[in-house]
C-alpha cells in the first residue's frame, strides 16, 4: 500500500535548536518524495523535493531508502519556522499523477 | 501572475443541503487535483482532471460528490446531499503538462456541515 507516516502531530523546540520532523513511507518502488510546508493563513506550498537535493530555507531533507524514510532537518530554527508541515509522496516520473501526504507536523519554534 | 484560487474560504451548510465549491487553476496548467484535508487525518486525494478529463477519480468518496471541468479551465466539486462527515478544508492544486512539474495549490475552501 502507499502510505506516508509522520508519527509527530506536534513538535515544539526553543529558536535555535536543531529540527528534525520524521517522516517514514511505503510505496513499492523508487517514488518523487517531497515536503510541503503551510504557513499561518497562507497556503500550501512546496518546500522541497528529493530529487532536486537543495537546502531550502536551511531545511535539508535525505532520502533512505534501506529505512524508507525522508526526514526534513534544519540545524537552528527560526521563529519563521512555525508551519504545517506535510510529508509527501507520487509515483516516479512516469506521469503527472496524484501525490499521497501524510498526516502533516505542526512545527512550533518557541521564542 | 495569479495562483490557484478556490470559491468560497468558507461554507457553513445543514446536512442535506447542496454546496458547490470552485476552483480556478493556474491558467495553461492541464492537470488539476482535488483534494480534502478532515480534522486531524491526512490531506486525501479526490481526483485528478487532465484538461476535461477525469484521469484518476479513486479518491471520490461516493456518489454525493461530483466534479466537472467543462473546457478544461475551471473546476468545480458538488456535495448533494452533504453529511456531517463531509466538513473538512477542501484543496485544489494545479501543474503543467509537463511530467514531475510542482503542484501550486490554492488556499483551500473550509466546508462545515452542522
Amino acid at each position: 500500500a502507499q502510505r506516508v507516516t509522520q508519527p509527530e502531530k506536534l513538535l515544539s523546540v526553543f529558536k535555535g535548536a536543531p529540527v528534525e520532523l520524521k517522516c517514514n513511507y511505503s510505496y513499492s518502488g523508487s517514488p518523487e518524495l517531497f515536503w510541503y510546508v503551510q504557513y499561518s493563513r497562507q497556503r500550501l506550498q512546496l518546500l522541497l523535493r528529493h530529487i532536486s537535493r537543495e537546502s531550502i530555507k536551511g531545511f535539508t531533507a535525505d532520502l533512505n531508502k534501506g529505512e524508507t524514510s525522508f526526514h526534513l532537518k534544519k540545524p537552528f530554527a527560526q521563529e519563521e519556522d512555525s508551519a504545517m508541515y506535510y510529508c509527501a509522496l507520487s509515483p516516479p516520473l512516469s506521469s503527472a499523477s496524484k501525490i499521497i501526504f501524510g498526516s502533516g507536523t505542526r512545527l512550533s519554534i518557541r521564542p | 501572475e495569479a495562483g490557484v484560487t478556490q470559491f468560497p474560504s468558507h461554507s457553513v451548510i445543514e446536512k442535506g443541503q447542496t454546496v458547490t465549491l470552485r476552483c480556478d487553476p493556474i491558467s495553461g496548467h492541464d492537470n488539476l487535483y482535488w483534494y480534502r484535508r478532515v480534522m486531524g487525518k491526512e490531506i486525501k486525494f479526490l481526483l485528478h482532471f487532465v484538461k476535461e478529463s477525469k484521469q484518476d477519480e479513486s479518491g471520490m468518496p461516493n456518489n454525493r460528490f461530483l466534479a466537472e471541468r467543462t473546457g478544461g479551465t475551471y473546476s468545480t466539486l458538488k456535495v448533494q446531499p452533504a453529511e456531517l462527515e463531509d466538513s473538512g478544508v477542501y484543496f485544489c492544486a494545479s501543474s503543467q503538462d509537463n511530467l514531475g512539474s510542482e503542484a501550486f495549490f490554492g488556499q483551500g475552501t473550509r466546508l462545515t456541515v452542522v
